[in-house]
C-alpha cells in the first residue's frame, strides 16, 4: 500500500462547479498535512495546510479525518485558473519527512 | 536568498557523462529533499537530509545516483554515467522541520536534465 494515495483524475468540471478531492494515508503517526498545487511545468507550491478542526481559505476548504486517515480538499465556484495538479502531502511521524502523493489533475472547462 | 535556488536551470549532457546538480536551500532550513519528475508524472522521491541525521537514501534509483549536503546547507546531486532514462526535471525542496510537527516544504524551480 502506498503511503499517500490519490485518485489521479483527471477531473473535468465546468466553471462554477464544486469539486472535491480525497487522499488517504497509511501512517497513523502522521502529524502534518498539506495540499500543494502544481501548475504545468512549474514547481509545486503550498496551497494550504490542513488542520484537525478543518480550515477554509476563500473558495478552498480542507478537512482531516484522523480516524479514517484521509484528507479532503473542496473547491467551490471553480475558476479556469484552478486548473492544475493538486498534491496531497503528509509527514512521516517518525522522521518528519514529507511524503507527496502523485497528485490529482483538475481541468476546469469554460 | 529569498527562496530555494537550483542550478543550472537546464542541462543537456551526452549519455555516459557525469552531471552535478546544485541546490541552495532557504537559509536556516534543516531539511532538504531531492525529487525527480518525468513529464506528466508525479514526484519521485530521491533523498532526504534532516539536520545531522543520516540521510534517507531510500529513493535513489541506482548506485549511479548520489547526493551530499555540506555544512548543513548546499546540496549537490550527482548522476554518474548518465542514461537517457535519467532525463527529467530534478526538484529540490527545503523545510524548517526539525520539531515534532514539520512545516511545509518550499521548492526550487528545478533543473531540467536532458540526456542525449
Amino acid at each position: 500500500r502506498k503511503e499517500v494515495e490519490q485518485d489521479p483524475g483527471p477531473f473535468n468540471v465546468p466553471e462554477g462547479a464544486t469539486v472535491a478531492f480525497n487522499c488517504t494515508y497509511s501512517n497513523s503517526a502522521s502529524q502534518s498535512f498539506f495540499w500543494y498545487r502544481q501548475d504545468c511545468r512549474k514547481e509545486p507550491k503550498l496551497l494550504m495546510s490542513v488542520y484537525s478542526s478543518g480550515n477554509e481559505d476563500g473558495r478552498f476548504t480542507a478537512q482531516l479525518n484522523r480516524a479514517s486517515q484521509y484528507i479532503s480538499l473542496l473547491i467551490r465556484d471553480s475558476k479556469l485558473s484552478d486548473s492544475a495538479t493538486y498534491l496531497c502531502v503528509v509527514n512521516d511521524g517518525a522522521t518528519n519527512k514529507l511524503i507527496f502523493g502523485t497528485g490529482t489533475l483538475l481541468a476546469v472547462q469554460p | 536568498g529569498a527562496g530555494v535556488s537550483q542550478s543550472p536551470s537546464n542541462k543537456v549532457t551526452e549519455k555516459g557523462k557525469d552531471v552535478e546538480l546544485r541546490c541552495d536551500p532557504i537559509s536556516g532550513h534543516t531539511a532538504l529533499y531531492w525529487y525527480r519528475q518525468s513529464l506528466g508524472q508525479g514526484l519521485e522521491f530521491l533523498i532526504y537530509f534532516q539536520g545531522n541525521s543520516a540521510p534517507d537514501k531510500s529513493g535513489l534509483p541506482s548506485d549511479r545516483f548520489s547526493a551530499e549536503r555540506t555544512g548543513g546547507s548546499v546540496s549537490t546531486l550527482t548522476i554518474q554515467r548518465t542514461q537517457q532514462e535519467d532525463s527529467a526535471v530534478y526538484l529540490c525542496a527545503s523545510s524548517s522541520s526539525g520539531s515534532f510537527r514539520g512545516t511545509e516544504a518550499f521548492f526550487g524551480q528545478g533543473t531540467r536534465l536532458t540526456v542525449v
